[in-house]
């Protein structure tokens, strides 16, 4: 069960515009969300979170954006850097668990 | 502070075959978690381990299974091999249950031919 959703598997900007990466989920019960950066034949790496008593949280470059009513998360990096090229993947957190979405590769051209 | 430690890195298994892995949380950390991930599924929860309980456990069959030592370290066993348990395997610990982000290890590529 699709629990998160990233509807773009692929994602391509230039550098130094903003890339804005999307998330839908169908739990209401879900409180605290995050999205996660991964390189090739790394772990997933942490980046920012927000619980859902914020709907937005920044930091640096990467701010979080919650729009509960319509259970929609977006991650938006600005400007958007080469090193920014990745996979990004959101996940949300229940009481039981948390569950990822299928990741969206982003690609930065120089 | 170290990561977190997966060993192996790479793995090739033959089908019906078992295998186990490991791995060792970010000191402190208590809670440790596996997800399996392959190519267009993103990340699937396989079960989350608490002080030595499990606490929860994902969509997957008997075959897949784990466990939680005093130390925190984990190991997650699958028995009878299948060609579609080809996959990268991610162990993630956290401090606490609860609103703290999982940190993951680098994973293990299970390869099953």
């Amino acid at each position: 069960d699709q629990q998160v959703k990233q509807n773009s598997p692929s994602l391509s900007v230039q550098e130094g515009r903003i890339s804005i990466l999307n998330c839908d989920y169908t739990n209401s019960m879900f409180d605290y969300f995050l999205w996660y950066k991964k390189y090739p034949a790394e772990g997933p790496t942490f980046l920012i979170s927000i619980s859902s008593i914020k709907d937005k949280n920044e930091d640096g470059r990467f701010t979080v954006f919650l729009n509960k009513s319509a259970k929609h998360l977006s991650l938006h990096i600005v400007p958007s850097q080469p090193g920014d090229s990745a996979v990004y993947f959101c996940a949300a957190r229940g009481a039981l668990d948390m569950r990822f979405g299928a990741g969206t590769r982003l690609t930065v051209k120089p | 502070k170290a990561g977190v430690t997966q060993t192996p890195r790479y793995l090739i298994k033959t089908r019906g075959q078992q295998v186990t892995l490991s791995c060792s949380p970010i000191s402190g950390h208590r809670s440790v978690s596996w997800y399996q991930q392959t190519p267009g599924q993103g990340l699937q929860f396989l079960f989350e381990y608490f002080s030595e309980t499990q606490r929860n456990k994902g969509n997957f069959p008997g075959r897949f299974s784990g466990r939680q030592f005093s130390n925190s370290r984990s190991e997650m066993n699958v028995s009878t091999l299948e060609l579609g348990d080809s996959a990268l395997y991610l162990c993630a610990s956290s401090f606490v249950q609860g609103n703290s982000p999982l940190h993951f290890g680098n994973g293990t590529r299970l390869t099953v031919t």
